[in-house]
């Protein structure tokens, strides 16, 4: 499975725009992109997932570079509730389209 | 609809048993996914279903873990002879076709505690 990169941890301030990193140098034409992310003791939820245009919905945006090697997750205005680890990973239908998770970003927001 | 449904939320057994956890996937998907969770890392893919047929199991899915859906509805994982190391979240998705292009609903999880 392709391989994405993300930071450790990002911090945030509520009420401001978030703009979370992936790098995924060796996707292939194939991959999607998909963001989930998860609070402690829950399962992951979905947030957005895209293959080469840009996307929008309630939750977030998704930048997708145009070489797609790389990708943002944008929260436009944090609030506590978006505190979590957030999680870009790649699925590719001929894997059955399971997820490979890696680490994630654990976002802290401020107050 | 209620989401992806999985039972029970906690269960602490002793080394050597035997337990099952349930999952109920949302009516209309036709695929459910099982993944493991240790503290701290990221979900581990463990099974993967399209209605009733087993279609990929992954290596750390080991002879004492089994999986069941029949009739392509609810989802039942098995594992026998626990041991500490089982001791994980368990978690259930399922999706509407090709999760590459539907996205996952998870469940909560079932949190195994093994002593």
């Amino acid at each position: 499975d392709a391989k994405t990169t993300q930071p450790n941890s990002m911090e945030s301030n509520e009420e401001e725009p978030v703009h979370l990193p992936c790098n995924h140098s060796t996707i292939s034409g194939t991959d999607y992109i998909h963001w989930y992310r998860q609070l402690p003791s829950q399962g992951p939820e979905y947030v957005i997932h895209g293959l080469t245009s840009n996307v929008n919905n309630r939750m977030a945006s998704l930048a997708i570079a145009e070489d797609r090697k790389s990708s943002t997750l944008i929260l436009h205005r944090a609030t506590l509730r978006d505190a979590a680890v957030y999680y870009c990973i790649l699925s590719i239908e001929t894997s059955g389209s399971r997820l490979t998770f890696g680490e994630g970003t654990q976002l802290t927001v401020n107050p | 609809d209620t989401g992806v449904s999985q039972n029970p939320r906690h269960k602490i057994t002793k080394r050597g048993q035997n337990v099952t956890f349930r999952c109920d996937p949302i009516s209309e998907h036709n695929r459910l996914y099982w993944y493991r969770q240790t503290l701290g890392q990221g979900p581990e893919f463990l099974t993967y279903f399209q209605n009733e047929a087993q279609l990929e199991k992954s290596r750390l899915l080991s002879d004492r873990f089994s999986a069941e859906r029949p009739k392509g509805s609810f989802s039942t994982l098995e594992i026998q002879r626990t041991e500490q190391g089982d001791s994980a979240m368990y978690l259930c998705a399922s999706s509407l076709g090709p999760g590459a292009n539907y996205g996952y609903t998870f469940g909560s999880g079932t949190r195994l505690t093994v002593v």
